[in-house]
């Protein structure tokens, strides 16, 4: 049964490191979306893809984050250096866009504290 | 962009109805999405409106009226299990095809 999987699924790191959390998109599809989830903010998109083009990451801050799609395969979002406020969990989604409706298909989540 | 508006939180009684709304303000529409998300798991696809009207799941149905800016998704025979956040995505006529997310309903359900 197809689905997306994220590692890791928990991360605690201190102030300043590197954090990569990686993701594998269900095979076949064309889209894949990187979203932090909190408390306060809720579900927020931080950037996508389409057919491995980056389309959009105006959600994210720029000089700390990055999204890239090395392959179909595997998805990645980089932090670095990591701050508190980017304790949250991190979604990665894929979905066949342009389908009949379109919907997201979410992996497991990563976790990340920021100490 | 959007605006869209849910309740934060709700509570309702086992074996009861709950009906939960969504409010959205958007430039063009194209599409509204309901996701089920249980605390500590991923969301979950449960429907997608884009005419007006009602979509029955089982249990689970979903109202749109693209005229009011609004949907609903009512839950029918409540379980326990259905304890959950309920997620309200639009999209609009923009060229990007990517729904925004509302911030969710919290729903207990209680014995």
């Amino acid at each position: 049964d197809a689905r997306v999987t994220q590692t890791p699924r928990h991360k605690v790191t201190e102030m300043g490191q590197e954090v990569t959390m990686r993701c594998q998109p269900i095979l076949g599809h064309n889209t894949v979306f990187w979203y932090r989830q909190t408390m306060m903010q809720g579900l927020e998109l931080l950037a996508y893809f389409r057919n491995r083009a980056p389309l959009d990451d105006s959600g994210m801050p720029k000089d700390r984050f990055s999204a890239e799609m090395p392959d179909a395969t595997l998805a990645t979002l980089k932090i670095q250096p990591s701050e508190p406020r980017d304790s949250a969990v991190y979604f990665c989604a894929s979905g066949l866009v342009f389908g009949a409706i379109d919907e997201q298909f979410f992996g497991p989540g990563t976790r990340l504290t920021v100490l | 962009g959007q605006n869209i508006d849910q309740p934060t939180e709700m509570t309702a009684t086992e074996g009861a109805i709950v009906q939960i709304n969504c409010t959205y303000q958007t430039s063009g529409f194209n599409g509204l999405f309901w996701y089920q998300q249980h605390a500590g798991e991923a969301p979950t696809f449960l429907s997608y409106n884009v005419l007006d009207g009602l979509e029955e799941k089982g249990r689970f149905s979903s109202f749109l009226s693209r005229s009011k800016g609004y949907s609903y998704l009512l839950l029918k025979e409540l379980q326990m299990k259905d304890s959950a956040s309920y997620l309200c995505a639009v999209r609009d006529q923009g060229g990007s095809y990517i729904p925004t997310f509302g911030r969710g309903t919290s729903l207990i359900v209680h014995p």
